[in-house]
């Protein structure tokens, strides 16, 4: 079945750093793949919307130049978390969908802490 | 995007049978229905996902009415490993005219918690 690898499963970063999260489909192409956020006991909040070759979609609140993504190939997507502070300490998850199949398919998460 | 209702929580016991209701009143034409489970820290898991009436896989059962405004997902013989969170996701799963996909919004979800 369709695999996503999300990386890394954890980070613990220092307040002003960068942070780059990795999202790969493993065994299939991906033209779009969305970044979600997820604070504790909260359900998941799309981040943005990554396409192949073109520039990601924000929805509304979230900064694009905080939050940068880059979606260079079929199979990788990237999510760098710019100049990061401890708010955005949170569970980063992505997810792809596949060219022929109608099914989304989630990566692990990454967990990043910012002290 | 059709929004779904699901009930915040919902406990139960090793060896029942779990049903989890979703709402979906708006639901569209071209919508379909996803269940996913999620554990804690970890992405949404795949279960079961349906267009109308009955599907059923090798760990879920999913029902749909003829409307089309609710959904059931149903879980035979719940174990302790079955607490988690269960979304209800309703949406149009085929590629947009770009070829690019569509996106999906997360309701609130189901906590199921089985009790021993």
């Amino acid at each position: 079945g369709a695999v996503v690898s999300q990386h890394p499963s954890r980070v613990i970063c220092k307040s002003g750093t960068s942070v780059k999260i990795e999202c790969r489909s493993l065994d299939f192409q991906a033209t779009t793949m969305f970044w979600y956020r997820q604070f504790p006991k909260q359900s998941l909040m799309l981040m943005a919307t990554s396409n192949e070759g073109s520039k990601a979609t924000y929805e509304q609140g979230v900064e694009k130049d905080k939050f940068l993504i880059n979606h260079a190939s079929l199979t990788l997507s990237t999510l760098t978390v710019t100049s990061a502070h401890p708010e955005d300490s949170s569970f980063y998850i992505c997810s792809a969908m596949g060219q022929t199949n109608y099914g989304y398919t989630f990566g692990s998460g990454t967990r990043l802490t910012v002290v | 995007l059709a929004k779904t209702t699901q009930p915040i929580s919902m406990d139960s016991y090793e060896g029942q049978e779990v049903n989890i209701t979703c709402s979906h009143n708006n639901i569209a034409t071209n919508d379909y229905i996803t269940w996913y489970q999620q554990f804690p820290s970890q992405g949404p898991r795949f279960i079961i996902q349906g267009y109308k009436t009955k599907v059923t896989n090798e760990v879920a059962s999913l029902f749909i009415p003829a409307d089309r405004k609710s959904s059931t997902l149903s879980l035979p013989r719940v174990s302790l490993s079955d607490t988690a969170v269960y979304y209800c996701l309703v949406g149009d799963l085929s590629p947009v005219s770009s070829g690019s996909a569509r996106q999906l919004t997360f309701g609130s979800g189901t906590q199921l918690t089985v009790l021993p």
